[in-house]
């Protein structure tokens, strides 16, 4: 089964405000994380990793925070524009060789005028 | 620079008719994936491959679905009879290592079985 989830399948934020979309996941061997961005029509477009031996990392207006303590996993949107509407993912890889990626069912994030 | 490129993007199948999805990795890219996504639902892993090498399968229904990734050409993922619950977008993924590593993802397939 899915050990993967999202505690929101909705978000909305107004535009300029930050947006926080949280995933939690259950297996703790899990040592790989991603955030893809998928647009309606589009597929899965990546965004941000981060690795089990980080617990930070930052892109461009986006960062990625990790908590193995509580098995949580957050991606920070700053200054969220109309083009960052679009569903959100969070995937994990089992560090367990030879496992596929589990992607939790998704954040829809709208942005409000 | 050309990313992952899927045709066609849109497909339309009566009931009982075969579906070919093709799949071209990322130039680099030998390392072959196939999700299944319903509307409104995250993704499901189907297939793993290599060239030549089906290296995983557990998500591939064990009926009338079948993929393959020649040594020459696109990853092929092949539906037979299909069946209404068929529809869904298709997507491929591709990765220059194994599955441990980022895979960067095709624009779909979206197929509707009438």
């Amino acid at each position: 089964g899915e050990s993967v989830g999202l505690h929101l399948p909705t978000l909305s934020v107004q535009e300029g405000d930050n947006s926080i979309i949280n995933c939690a996941y259950s297996n703790s061997a899990s040592d790989y994380f991603i955030w893809y961005k998928q647009e309606s029509g589009k597929g899965p477009q990546f965004i941000i990793d981060i690795r089990s031996n980080m617990d930070k990392r930052q892109g461009q207006r986006v960062t990625v925070l990790l908590n193995k303590t509580v098995k949580h996993l957050s991606l920070q949107i700053a200054a969220t524009q109309p083009g960052d509407s679009a569903v959100y993912f969070c995937a994990e890889n089992p560090a367990l060789g030879g496992q596929n990626f589990v992607f939790g069912p998704g954040t829809r994030l709208s942005v409000l005028p | 620079n050309a990313g992952v490129m899927q045709n066609p993007r849109h497909l339309v199948r009566r009931r009982g008719q075969e579906a070919r999805l093709r799949c071209s990795p990322m130039k680099g890219h030998s390392h072959v994936y196939w999700y299944r996504q319903l509307p409104e639902e995250g993704l499901k892993f189907m297939v793993y491959l290599q060239k030549e090498n089906i290296i995983d399968e557990s998500g591939m229904p064990k009926e009338r679905f079948s993929a393959e990734f020649p040594k020459e050409g696109p990853s092929i993922l092949r539906i037979q009879q299909v069946v209404r619950g068929d529809s869904a977008a298709y997507f491929c993924a591709s990765s220059q290592q194994g599955r441990e590593e980022t895979q960067y993802f095709g624009p779909g397939t979206r197929l509707l079985v009438l």
